[in-house]
């Protein structure tokens, strides 16, 4: 059974400051991993794509690869009241096009 | 932009009965997947078809049926409700034959099985 796993949360930072949500996975062959956010009684949301070890930047939002480690993280700076919801990792299956998700950690940031 | 459509948005149905949620989406991908959200449990992969004409089990696919109509279309169906089926039901599509493509999610329907 492929695993990916976050922390639930909350994980509650003040406005303006540095958000750092983490996510680890089971399957060494993954190769895409997602991002989401989800709003409360909405849809999950892509916000964010990465393929390749390292940073990849987008606006306030900066998604790290480390595969050697299994692990990806998303950072957003500045964050906003806005920004409250829970946020999904997602990665794609090798060799299917599925995705397993994690259970998703809560971020609140109050204002 | 319609991207995923689901219907209905909300259902209430009675042990044993039946119905058939309805996702299509007009964004050309020719994969679709049919997922289940429960609190605490994350999103679960209940169906998928990767490709017209073909349709394979996810993680908890008992208790339903999918057909993959056409293209654009793919229904899942709950036979004899169970209240263990309450959940939110997402679809999702991707054009998964561009390599590593996300998924994009419809609103979803709410489901209580009483």
């Amino acid at each position: 059974q492929k695993e990916v796993e976050q922390n639930s949360g909350p994980l509650s930072v003040p406005e303006g400051a540095i958000a750092s949500l983490n996510c680890t996975y089971s399957d060494r062959g993954s190769q895409s991993f997602f991002w989401y956010r989800q709003y409360s009684g909405k849809s999950p949301e892509l916000i964010m794509f990465i393929y390749s070890n390292g940073d990849k930047e987008d606006g306030r939002f900066t998604a790290q690869l480390n595969k050697a480690s299994q692990y990806v993280s998303l950072l957003i700076r500045d964050s906003q009241p806005s920004d409250s919801a829970t946020y999904l990792c997602a990665v794609r299956n090798s060799g299917y096009s599925t995705l397993t998700f994690g259970k998703g950690t809560m971020l609140l940031v109050s204002p | 932009n319609a991207g995923v459509t689901q219907t209905p948005k909300f259902q209430v149905l009675k042990t044993g009965q039946s119905m058939t949620l309805q996702c299509a989406q007009d964004m050309n991908h020719n994969s679709m997947y049919w997922y289940r959200q429960d609190p605490g449990m994350g999103l679960r992969l209940i169906y998928y078809s990767a490709s017209e004409g073909t349709t394979d089990k996810g993680e908890v696919p008992n208790g339903y049926n999918v057909s993959r109509l056409n293209k654009r279309e793919f229904s899942l169906r709950l036979e004899s409700a169970a209240p263990s089926q309450t959940s939110v039901y997402f679809c999702a599509s991707s054009d998964s034959g561009r390599g590593n493509q996300p998924q994009h999610f419809g609103d979803g329907t709410r489901l209580s099985i009483l």
